[in-house]
């Protein structure tokens, strides 16, 4: 049961450009979204997040866009870096146990060809 | 930047035999996790750890799989015997508060059962 899904694997961008992700989820009990981004051979890093009351969260480059109605958000990176490549998930806390987890999307590779 | 840290990288094991991955988490944090992925699929929760006793735990995290915080510092994964689909990256995690909005990863052991 895919709760939280990011159908494109890849997406291959040139420097300068706009950089779109895609995560669609399912639950609509979640509340909080963060994306993680990913190097081969390091652990997950927190990147940006978003609270459902919000619709848009802007940190430097990146901006995440949440529509409810839709249960689908984006994270926008603009301009796009050859840095920037990397796996980058989306995910939900699931507040179901007494601590709580992260449910993760399959990820999105980005690759910023300069 | 304080961070969490993991060893070995890389572990490679027969089948049948135990292994035991081991963390340390950043050291003001309360609450701790493992995740692990697969090789092209998501990063899978698996067990949070609070107060000395497991939180939560996924129906991947069975009878073979234990976790200790043997001291002030260390926090360990233990497979007790492994299977060829235990083969995956191993990543643990830990934060401050409790419902896990931000996590901090470990760079991850690769375990590789043959």
């Amino acid at each position: 049961d895919q709760q939280v899904k990011q159908n494109s694997p890849s997406l291959s961008v040139q420097e300068g450009r706009i950089s779109i992700l895609n995560c669609d989820y399912t639950n609509s009990m979640f509340d909080y979204f963060l994306w993680y981004k990913k190097y081969p051979a390091e652990g997950p890093t927190f990147l940006i997040s978003i609270s459902s009351i919000k619709d848009k969260n802007e940190d430097g480059r990146f901006t995440v866009f949440l529509n409810k109605s839709a249960k689908h958000l984006s994270l926008h990176i603009v301009p796009s870096q050859p840095g920037d490549s990397a796996v980058y998930f989306c995910a939900a806390p699931n507040y179901g146990g007494s601590q709580g987890n992260l449910i993760f999307g399959k990820g999105t590779k980005l690759s910023v060809k300069p | 930047e304080p961070e969490v840290t993991q060893t070995p990288s890389h572990q490679v094991t027969q089948m049948g035999q135990e292994v035991i991955l081991r963390c340390v988490p950043i050291s003001n944090h309360l609450y701790f996790y493992w995740y692990r992925q697969i090789l092209g699929q998501k990063v899978e929760f698996l067990v949070s750890f609070y107060n000395n006793e497991i939180s939560e735990k996924s129906e991947i995290f069975d009878d073979q799989f234990s976790v200790e915080r043997p001291d002030g510092s260390n926090f360990t994964l233990k497979i007790r015997s492994t299977k060829l689909e235990d083969s995956a990256m191993y990543f643990c995690a830990s934060s401050v508060g409790r419902l896990n909005e931000k996590l901090f990863f470990g760079s991850g052991t690769q375990l590789s059962v043959l």
